[in-house]
């Protein structure tokens, strides 16, 4: 497609419970990001992916988040054992593989931990 | 790890004056990206920077890229009500690549009536 989609819009869990995001990225692009953005509007970044391998993941909390991007599928974030603290919007972005080529985002899927 | 040091914080201002904000560096980036985000939706991307001292236009949106290396700013001209919404600066350390972007804590500008 020609936006990055991403699903669900909205997603509640108790805390303690998994969370699961997807991500499509635009049609022809080979690098996936992931964001995380909490509520004074700062971004962090988690991950990133060239194809299904991942690139770079320095920003992931490794211990309970974990993400795949595999052929064929939609990428996927996801969060184990959810606390509170991860209650964020997460951002999908995408680029192209040549050089200088912006990212573009999706609309995030906001996480409401209980 | 990398920071932007994005100002003003906020900003306040009649419809059709200009708007300037900017975001510096400790450290050298080789891309500066401007984003806007509306409430509920993901960052939209404005303009963006590629070389060292360039200049870039985008409608009423004028962006530079410090030749430093360190800084970027972003001007909007007569500003008008759908302009209201929060400005982000990115920096990249490369200009491709799957490298994360490192985001300033945004602009939030406010168009009084």
């Amino acid at each position: 497609g020609e936006e990055v989609a991403q699903t669900p819009k909205h997603l509640v869990r108790g805390e303690g419970q998994k969370a699961k995001l997807y991500c499509a990225p635009i049609k022809g692009h080979s690098y996936v990001f992931w964001y995380q953005q909490v509520l004074k509007n700062e971004f962090k970044f988690l991950i990133s992916f060239q194809n299904e391998n991942v690139f770079d993941e320095t920003g992931m909390p490794k211990e309970r988040f974990s993400a795949k991007c595999l052929p064929n599928s939609p990428c996927s974030l996801e969060i184990q054992a959810t606390k509170l603290e991860d209650s964020a919007v997460y951002f999908c972005a995408s680029s192209r593989r040549t050089r200088n080529q912006p990212q573009h985002f999706g609309d995030g899927t906001r996480l409401s931990i209980l | 790890g990398q920071q932007l040091n994005q100002s003003p914080q906020s900003m306040f201002i009649q419809e059709g004056e200009d708007v300037s904000m900017n975001c510096t560096s400790s450290s050298i980036f080789n891309t500066w990206l401007w984003y806007k985000q509306d409430p509920g939706e993901g960052p939209v991307l404005l303009i963006a920077l590629y070389k060292a001292g360039e200049l870039t236009s985008n409608g009423r949106l004028t962006a530079q890229f410090g030749i430093t290396r360190k800084d970027s700013f972003l001007n909007i001209s007569a500003s008008i009500p759908s302009d209201v919404g929060i400005y982000f600066c990115a920096g990249r350390n490369s200009g491709g690549g799957a490298d994360g972007l490192t985001f300033g804590k945004g602009t939030h500008l406010i168009i009084q009536p």
